[in-house]
């Protein structure tokens, strides 16, 4: 079956350590996104990539990084620089051409702070 | 600034009776609008998308949504909830030519049986 996967679902990491979270799509999607999702706030987009070896800040793209080397895979690093990390990452795909913006979300990355 | 806004971070219905969340959009040109549906620890799924075909929209698990230009609106409805529907819910607007979704808030839905 298509769809995303992302690993780990659980993550935990001791402040100034970097982590990557993984994000693998066989959706033949050109598009990725990277969102992060807090109680109360929704989820706020942090980078996208609409094709590979291309990339764009989303809103709250400050303290992570990103690549896109393969079309099916969208890594995000989370340095040390974010200041605040707890939280749950979402990774989505969407078609490219044609878009009408539906939007397909793996499990989460559930990343804890210690 | 575009933004989506749902009225009521959470909603409690008895089994049986109706579901309405509550979306308004701030937009100067015609978008498309989805609802999207979250449980616990798991990524979002699209219930339903208003791609300007029809101001109706019906979606999965017997919800939709009614878009209405004037009041800047798109509320999600059921007839009658499901214990099942207990889910967390999301109202998003993308704006035609673009790639970015601008998400709500979030509606936390109970219901009690």
């Amino acid at each position: 079956d298509g769809g995303i996967t992302q690993s780990p679902k659980y993550l935990f990491r001791k402040e100034g350590q970097n982590v990557t979270l993984s994000c693998e799509q066989n959706l033949n999607h050109d598009a990725m996104y990277w969102y992060r999702q807090d109680p109360g706030q929704g989820l706020r987009l942090i980078y996208y990539s609409q094709i590979v070896n291309d990339f764009q800040k989303g809103d709250i793209a400050e303290g992570y990084s990103v690549s896109r080397e393969k079309k099916e895979s969208f890594p995000l690093t989370v340095t040390s620089a974010q200041k605040n990390p707890t939280a749950f990452y979402l990774c989505a795909s969407s078609y490219r051409q044609g878009n009408t913006g539906e939007l397909f979300f793996g499990e989460g990355s559930r990343l804890t702070v210690l | 600034a575009q933004s989506v806004t749902q009225l009521g971070s959470h909603v409690s219905v008895s089994e049986g009776a109706l579901v309405l969340l509550r979306c308004n959009y701030s937009s100067s040109v015609p978008p498309y609008l989805f609802w999207y549906v979250q449980y616990p620890n798991q990524g979002l799924q699209l219930l339903l998308k208003y791609t300007s075909a029809a101001t109706l929209v019906k979606g999965i698990n017997g919800f939709e949504a009614e878009f209405k230009k004037s009041e800047t609106s798109f509320h999600l409805t059921k007839p009658s909830a499901h214990m099942s529907d207990a889910a967390e819910y999301f109202c998003a607007v993308m704006y035609t030519g673009g790639f970015k979704t601008i998400f709500g808030a979030g509606t936390r839905l109970f219901v009690k049986a």
